[in-house]
């Protein structure tokens, strides 16, 4: 079983949708958890961290489960540019090495 | 650009060749870390440092993989006797190094084709 497991898509919306992305990681030992974009052929970015309270920046809110081990992220009003792949990543035991999805491709149409 | 540099961004090479590619992290980040990323995965760890010292490798770094940070500053990841397998694209990130959870920032990459 992968450590993180993501729906890899692709998410094919609408511009102006909302999406939800789903993630789930098996170690309970887990520390910290983020989301990552990743552009076509580029490095991966941080989105935001997740907090186990919920957080929101602006579109984007990200919500965490510690019992469930389950992270998601909520995209309102998607924009064209938005089109990249959700990274979900979760960090072990405060090790500072980082726990990658496979990712979930978004694609927004006009 | 004070952003991750990597050098070389494209290597090609015949399998059983060497390899060696090149990270200078952002200036004054302590921690400088190695991942690969092949497609339609996600970047998989690989090894840490934290300043000169590497404090921990991924058992996907077999004994024909070896990384250096001699100085603290920029980093090099060998590859010896290379295999279409090795093909992939080899991600470096750096953080400050000052706090538990801190944000990595990543490199362009090296995308290496084995031949």
């Amino acid at each position: 079983r992968k450590e993180v497991e993501q729906d890899p898509g692709p998410f094919n919306v609408p511009e102006g949708a909302t999406v939800a992305f789903n993630c789930t990681y098996s170690n309970s030992a887990s520390q910290s958890f983020f989301w990552y974009r990743q552009d076509c052929r580029k490095e991966p970015k941080l989105l935001m961290s997740v907090y186990s309270s919920g957080n929101e920046d602006g579109r984007f809110t990200a919500q965490l489960n510690r019992a469930s081990q389950y992270i998601s992220l909520l995209i309102r009003d998607s924009k064209l540019s938005d089109s990249a792949t959700y990274l979900c990543v979760v960090e072990m035991d405060s090790s500072y090495k980082l726990i990658f999805g496979s990712g979930t491709r978004l694609l927004v149409r006009p | 650009d004070t952003g991750v540099s990597q050098d070389p961004r494209h290597k090609i090479t015949k399998r059983g060749q060497n390899v060696t590619f090149r990270c200078d992290p952002i200036s004054e980040h302590n921690r400088l870390y190695w991942y690969r990323q092949t497609l339609g995965q996600g970047p998989e760890f690989l090894t840490y440092f934290q300043n000169e010292a590497q404090l921990e490798k991924s058992r996907l770094l077999s004994d024909r993989f070896s990384a250096e940070r001699p100085k603290g500053s920029f980093s090099t990841l060998e590859i010896q006797r290379t295999e279409q397998g090795d093909s992939a694209m080899y991600l470096c990130a750096s953080s400050r190094g000052v706090g538990a959870t801190e944000e990595q920032y990543f490199g362009p990459g090296t995308r290496l084709t084995v031949t």
